[in-house]
C-alpha cells in the first residue's frame, strides 16, 4: 500500500515549456487535490476532483489544467510554464463522506521554472 | 471564504518543554473540521491531529492536544514533552463540511525548533 505517489520528484523547466505532474493513489479514495506551496506560505488549492469524472477550480487555478484519468489518477498540466509557477506541488486524496474527510498527501514535486 | 491565521512565524523551545502553537480562523460555516499538519524537512505533510467542530471535547493524540474555542475561533496545538523529532513546520488547516470535497485552507505555518 503506497498511499499517494507523485512523479517526478524534481523537475527543471524553461519558460514556455509544458509538462504534466502525475499523481496516483491506491487507497480507493474518491476525492483528489492539487496544491502548491510557495516559500513562507501554506498550501494553496489549485484544482480538485470530488469524484471520478468531475474537476473544479480551487484558489489559484490560472495557468494549470487537470485530468482525472480514472479513480486512481489525477494529473496536473502546465501548458506554458512561467517562473511564477516555481513551487512545490502536492497531491492529496480523501475517501470523502462523513468521518472520512482526512486528506493524505503525496511526497511533493519540486518544480523550478527558469 | 475561510481564512486561517498563524501569528507565530517561528518558535524555539528546549527539549522536554511544553510548547503551544496558535491558530485562529474566520468562517461563517457552522460545520467544519480543523487540522494540524506537520511538515519536517523531508517536506512530507503528516497529519498530527484533527478536531470536529461539533465536538466540545478537545482532541488528543499522545503528546499532542488541542485547545478548541469555537466561539473565539481559536485552535491551538499543545505539544508536551517536546522531542528533537518535533522540529518541523506546523500548519493549521480548515475544512468545510459536508464532505470536505473542496479542499483545505491552510495558514502560513509556524516553524518550530526544538533545541537539545
Amino acid at each position: 500500500n503506497a498511499g499517494v505517489t507523485q512523479t517526478p520528484k524534481f523537475q527543471v523547466l524553461k519558460t514556455g515549456q509544458s509538462m504534466t505532474l502525475q499523481c496516483a493513489q491506491d487507497m480507493n479514495h474518491n476525492s483528489m487535490y492539487w496544491y502548491r506551496q510557495d516559500p513562507g506560505m501554506g498550501l494553496r488549492l489549485i484544482y480538485y476532483s470530488a469524484s471520478e469524472g468531475t474537476t473544479d477550480k480551487g484558489e489559484v487555478p490560472n495557468g494549470y489544467n487537470v485530468s482525472r484519468l480514472n479513480k486512481r489518477e489525477f494529473s496536473l498540466r502546465l501548458e506554458s510554464a512561467a517562473p511564477s509557477q516555481t513551487s512545490v506541488y502536492f497531491c492529496a486524496s480523501t475517501r470523502g463522506g462523513a468521518g472520512q474527510e482526512t486528506q493524505y498527501f503525496g511526497p511533493g514535486t519540486r518544480l523550478l521554472v527558469l | 471564504a475561510q481564512t486561517v491565521t498563524q501569528s507565530q512565524p517561528e518558535m524555539s523551545v528546549q527539549e522536554a518543554e511544553t510548547v503551544t502553537l496558535s491558530c485562529t480562523y474566520d468562517t461563517s460555516e457552522n460545520n467544519y473540521y480543523l487540522f494540524w499538519y506537520k511538515q519536517p524537512p523531508s517536506r512530507q505533510m503528516i497529519l498530527v491531529i484533527r478536531q470536529e467542530a461539533y465536538k466540545q471535547q478537545n482532541a488528543t493524540e499522545n503528546r499532542f492536544s488541542v485547545n478548541f474555542q469555537k466561539a473565539a475561533k481559536s485552535f491551538s496545538l499543545k505539544i508536551s514533552d517536546s522531542q528533537l523529532g518535533d522540529t518541523a513546520m506546523y500548519f493549521c488547516a480548515f475544512m468545510k463540511l459536508p464532505g470536505g470535497a473542496d479542499g483545505l485552507t491552510f495558514g502560513k505555518g509556524t516553524h518550530l525548533i526544538i533545541q537539545p
